[in-house]
């Protein structure tokens, strides 16, 4: 039984096009974010969501917009496709829920590769 | 802002021989520590993590971490590599007071020599 999934695992498009993936953890977590790593294997946040609620929101272009339908999913919807979006897209989920620290696991990942 | 440096981003080591892997830290609060690993292709996985007990950390793997908050650190070690060990390791903080945020480092990629 996978914890976290991600699809699609490999995403090829063209710049402009609009496209998601989709995140399921099936641990009962509360929290569940996306990452970024970039082609150096930098990895940075982008967002996270606590019970459907957007709790991190960081430096991240308005085309990206994270949706929430129940708490067990979180998807990544990004319109206008650029060169630089380009990357590895990582889905984690944790039972932290406020103040509280605990284990984020991560999906595999989804490599977007922008053309 | 809190922030994470690891030095080297490539580590190769015999089989058998010692592992270290450096992590420093920097940040206005109490931190929380973390080692993941990335094996190719994959997510990250957690190795181990410091939230303010044991100084000494023990991981997964034969890992280990010591937390030294005079020298702002947190390395990564292990006594004897395994070809196993291969992969890409990443080095976090997070500040528990607010909204959990994992910062990373750089990542390391560790290279086992037979």
């Amino acid at each position: 039984d996978t914890a976290v999934s991600q699809t699609p695992k490999y995403l090829v498009t063209q710049m402009g096009n609009d496209k998601s993936i989709k995140c399921e953890q099936n641990l009962g977590h509360d929290t569940m974010y996306w990452y970024k790593q970039d082609s150096k294997k930098f990895l940075k946040i982008m967002f996270s969501y606590n019970n459907k609620e957007l709790i991190i929101n960081e430096t991240v272009p308005n085309r990206f917009s994270p949706k929430s339908p129940d708490k067990a999913h979180l998807n990544l919807h990004i319109n206008s496709l650029e060169l630089g979006d380009s990357a590895v897209y990582f889905c984690a989920s944790s039972g932290a829920s406020g103040g509280a620290v605990d284990t984020q696991y991560f999906g595999p990942g989804t490599r977007l590769t922008v053309l | 802002a809190q922030s994470v440096t690891q030095l080297g981003s490539h580590v190769s080591v015999s089989e058998g021989a010692l592992v270290l892997l450096r992590c420093n830290y920097s940040s206005s609060v109490p931190p929380y520590l973390f080692w993941y690993v990335q094996y190719p292709n994959q997510g990250l996985q957690l190795l181990l993590k410091y939230t303010s007990a044991a100084t000494l950390v023990k991981g997964i793997n034969g890992f280990e971490a010591e937390f030294k908050k005079s020298e702002t650190s947190f390395h990564l070690t292990k006594p004897s590599a395994h070809m196993s060990d291969a992969a890409e390791y990443f080095c976090a903080v997070s500040d528990a007071r607010g909204a959990q945020k994992l910062v990373f480092g750089q990542g390391t990629r560790l290279t086992i020599n037979p």
